[in-house]
């Protein structure tokens, strides 16, 4: 059964650090991209990042770029995302997304269970 | 950017009802659609892929269609458990867009 466990969400001020995990099993986790999508309290769905197969192509959405870093381990089974000057804005629950392909394609099949993350002084 | 759009906003039916859900795309997005189901306090799960594929272990009440700009999730019998927030999402250029959901209640 594929899973994905996210995990380093918490409390933390503007303009502070946080790194988000997601540990991945039940597929070969080397084959696929992955993504990072947020979700505001009471808001919808916005994705916030994705990474291929092997770390070689990276994308974000403008309203992280340049604050956000994506990566992963794939001899850990393992998606990162590295955020930096956390704004009030980026306060919300972040899901990490298993793709189909191993390009960054975008098409989704397996959600995880979020973590969350609170920006607040 | 692609832009999507989903009506209606909310909507309210009965068991048993067919209920229809539109999802319309800023540009021609061929058959790169997913949609998305969440229930309340847990994870988005995904139903279709490709407009009109349903998902592994899918109820087949559920069915998709529709390309380039304009489609459709259907629930063709709705049952209790199905009361939930459905979002599309488009997958043919990045960045990857959701629409802002649709909220079923009976």
């Amino acid at each position: 059964e594929v899973q994905l466990v996210e995990s380093g969400g918490g409390l933390v001020q503007p303009g502070r650090s946080l790194r988000l995990s997601c540990a991945a099993s039940g597929f070969s986790f080397d084959d696929y991209s992955m993504h990072w999508v947020r979700q505001a309290p009471g808001k919808g769905l916005e994705w916030v990042s994705g990474i291929n197969w092997n770390g070689g192509t990276l994308d974000y959405a403008d309203s992280v770029k340049g604050r956000f870093t994506i990566s992963r381990d794939n001899a850990k089974s393992s998606l990162y995302l590295q955020m930096n000057s956390l704004r009030a804005e980026d306060m919300a629950f972040y899901y990490c997304v298993k793709d189909r392909a191993g390009t960054l394609h975008g098409a989704m099949d397996v959600w995880g269970q979020g973590t969350t993350v609170t920006v607040s002084s | 950017d692609i832009q999507m759009t989903q009506s209606p906003s909310s909507l309210s039916a009965s068991v048993g009802d067919r209920v229809t859900i539109s999802c319309q795309a800023s540009q021609d997005i061929r058959y790169f659609l997913n949609w998305h189901q969440q229930k309340s306090g847990k994870g988005p799960k995904v139903l279709i892929y490709d407009a009109s594929s349903l998902q592994t272990g899918v109820p087949t009440r559920f069915g998709g269609s529709g390309s380039g700009t304009n489609f459709t999730l259907t629930i063709f019998s709705l049952q209790p458990e199905d009361i939930a927030t459905y979002y599309c999402q488009q997958y043919h250029k990045l960045p990857l867009s959701f629409g802002g959901g649709t909220k079923v209640e009976i």
